[in-house]
This record gives C-alpha cells, structure tokens and sequence, in this order.
C-alpha cells in the first residue's frame, strides 16, 4: 500500500489562492484516481473533487484539482479564498484493494 | 434528496460489542456498494469497510479485520456495522458513505453521512 502526504495545515487571506498539495510514496499518482473531500467539524465531509480535477455539480469553480506525474503529487487549488472555506481538507486515492486518506489540511482563513 | 445517515453509537468498555446502523434514503439502496469510515478524536479519515451491492461480499482494513463485521438489509436499506472485542483506539466518530458507482466499487464515497460517535472507555 501507498501513503498520502498533505501539510498539516495552510492558510491564505480573503480572495487569495492557495494550493493544498497530495504527494503519494509509491506507485504512480496517475495511476489512480484522487478526490478531495472538504471536512467541517460536526458535518458530513462532501466531495469537491473527484477523478483527479473533476468537480460535482454545486461546487464552485473556485475549487480545482490537477496531478503532477514528476513530483507525484495532487493538488487543491481554491480561488478567490472565502471565510466559509475554512475547513479540513483531505486528499483520497483507491489501490483496487485499500482505500487510502491523506493525513488531511487544516485550512485557516485569516 | 440522497442521503445517509447513521445511529448506535455510545460508551462501550474495552472487550465490548456495539452495533451500528446506517438508514439510506433517496436512491436504490441495492445497486451500491456501502462504505463504513472513521475519525478518531484529533485524526484524519480511515477507511474501515465496504460490503459490495448484493452483499455476498465484504472487505475490512487490517485494524477491524477479525473483530467487525459489515452487512446490509437491502429490503429495509439499511447498512450495519458489528463491533467486537472493542479496544480504545477505536474511539472514533464512524461515518456510514456510498458508493458512487452501480453494481460495481468505485474509489471513492458520495454523499456521506454526519457520523455516530463511538467511545471505548477502559
């Protein structure tokens, strides 16, 4: 099995950009798909992005999802930073056997 | 709308057996796989099972495999989880997911529910 690597935790001010990132130990990031799960405390986590960069109806297109094959990573792009966007955020890929979480971001909006 | 949403939870001693459910509701609860996942108190997400559409077939993480069982009533779309032998690093919030594909797993969960609070008290 692979592991998923996120920072701790990351923080932007209103209207900026940040980008989470989700870096896999072993085995190709393109080789299964990643989602990105939005988390509050007490609530249902909900998807924002799903199949590496796809986004569910009702998610804004300030969220955004790419990979990078050379540094084997995924990565969270929000646009356009709101205070309602705080939140954990955790990255989620699936072996064909495990399904695997990132340790998961805690996004402050300062 | 499609939704999930869980209940059983509660304080257990080590040793101890809980069972928790899951009530599906808005979709045709027997074309989906059904997922069980958890939080323990400060931690990320840990997937703990998934029983398949018709479910004939079950998976587990290493953690639970041997002590928790997952099944499923599709006549009442319900999702349960069996838990045994509970230890204290079981103390999570668990939350019951769907699949999100028919009559097959995908690799991920939509919609989840809000979760149960489960606490192993020793």
């Amino acid at each position: 099995n692979f592991i998923l690597t996120q920072p701790h935790s990351v923080s932007g001010s209103p209207e900026k950009t940040l980008t989470i990132s989700c870096t896999r130990s072993s085995g190709s990031i393109a080789s299964n798909y990643v989602q990105w799960y939005q988390h509050r405390p007490g609530s249902a986590p909900t998807t924002v992005i799903y199949e590496h960069k796809e986004r569910p109806s009702g998610v804004p297109y300030r969220f955004s999802g790419s990979i990078d094959s050379s540094s084997n990573s995924a990565s969270l792009t929000i646009s356009g930073l709101k205070t309602e966007d705080e939140a954990d955020y955790y990255c989620q890929s699936y072996d064909g056997s495990t399904w695997v979480f990132g340790g998961g971001t805690k996004l402050t909006v300062l | 709308q499609v939704q999930v949403v869980e209940s059983g939870g509660g304080v257990v001693q080590t040793g101890g057996s809980l069972r928790l459910s899951c009530a599906a509701s808005g979709f045709t609860f027997s074309n989906y796989g059904m997922h069980w996942v958890r939080q323990a108190p400060g931690k990320g997400l840990e997937w703990v099972a998934v029983t398949w559409y018709h479910g004939n077939k079950e998976d587990y993480s290493d953690s639970v495999k041997g002590r928790f069982t997952i099944s499923r009533d599709n006549s009442k779309n319900m999702l349960y989880l069996q838990m045994n032998s509970l230890r204290v690093e079981d103390t999570a919030v668990y939350h019951c997911a769907r699949d999100t594909v028919t009559y097959s797993l995908s690799g991920w969960f939509d919609p989840w529910g809000q979760g149960t609070l489960v606490t192993v008290s020793s």
